[in-house]
């Protein structure tokens, strides 16, 4: 089963851009999470959808925003870029069940200058 | 949220058993104990996860407390592969996780040959 991919791996842009990354899951899972991390919080949960709706939501400004397609590929959309905003972006594919193994993506590594 | 407390950084040689602790005083009785380990330039990746007897995979096995309130993650021969951050997480499908992974700052784990 091929594992769960993101694209693109790296990025850059400047402040007030937007910046929109994909994620596809792995076959079958219903469920992707978004987390972001940087080197001063770690990984925080960004927001949770599961068969197309969000789900659950973290504590971040609704400049980030996501959704999900009928085919459970994800995407996670910021808007109005930050410096603040320059992190990793990692997102995991599950089947949706609440304690079910979370599987991580590579990461997409976001530098906004 | 119910947290989680480990120990910043931890050190072992290679080839010996490895112990983790995490302490989590205030798990409610439907909190399953997940780990998981996030080796560098890496996303996450599960480790093993219990709820109230201890497990094994062929990864590790997690011991956990008559009362829940601790744990410890076990790697039977530490390898050199091994040296990662460690995350102890509580999931549950009720309270404020809502089964997502809650990450405090983890365990770095440093293996010497």
């Amino acid at each position: 089963k091929a594992g769960v991919t993101q694209t693109p791996r790296y990025l850059i842009k400047t402040r007030g851009q937007q910046v929109t990354l994909s994620c596809s899951p792995i076959s079958g899972h219903r469920s992707v999470s978004w987390y972001q991390q940087t080197p001063g919080q770690g990984l925080q949960f960004l927001f949770e959808y599961f068969s197309e709706t969000q789900r659950n939501k973290g504590n971040f400004p609704g400049r980030f925003s996501g959704r999900q397609f009928s085919n459970s590929r994800s995407e996670m959309n910021v808007s109005t870029l930050e410096l603040g905003d320059s992190a990793l972006y990692l997102c995991a594919s599950s089947t949706g069940q609440y304690t079910d193994t979370q599987y991580f993506g590579p990461g997409t590594r976001l530098t906004v200058l | 949220d119910a947290k989680t407390t480990q120990p910043n950084s931890m050190e072992s040689n290679e080839e010996e058993p490895v112990h983790l602790p995490c302490n989590h005083s205030t798990i409610s009785g439907t909190d399953y104990i997940h780990w998981y380990r996030q080796l560098p330039s890496q996303g996450p990746e599960y480790v093993i996860h219990g709820l109230t007897s201890n497990v094994n995979n062929r990864m590790a096995s997690l011991a956990i407390a008559e009362d829940r309130k601790s744990s410890t993650l076990i790697l039977h021969r530490a390898t050199l592969r091994d040296a990662a951050v460690y995350y102890c997480i509580l999931r549950g499908e009720y309270g404020g996780s809502q089964g997502n992974l809650i990450f405090g700052k983890g365990t770095k784990l440093s293996v010497k040959p």
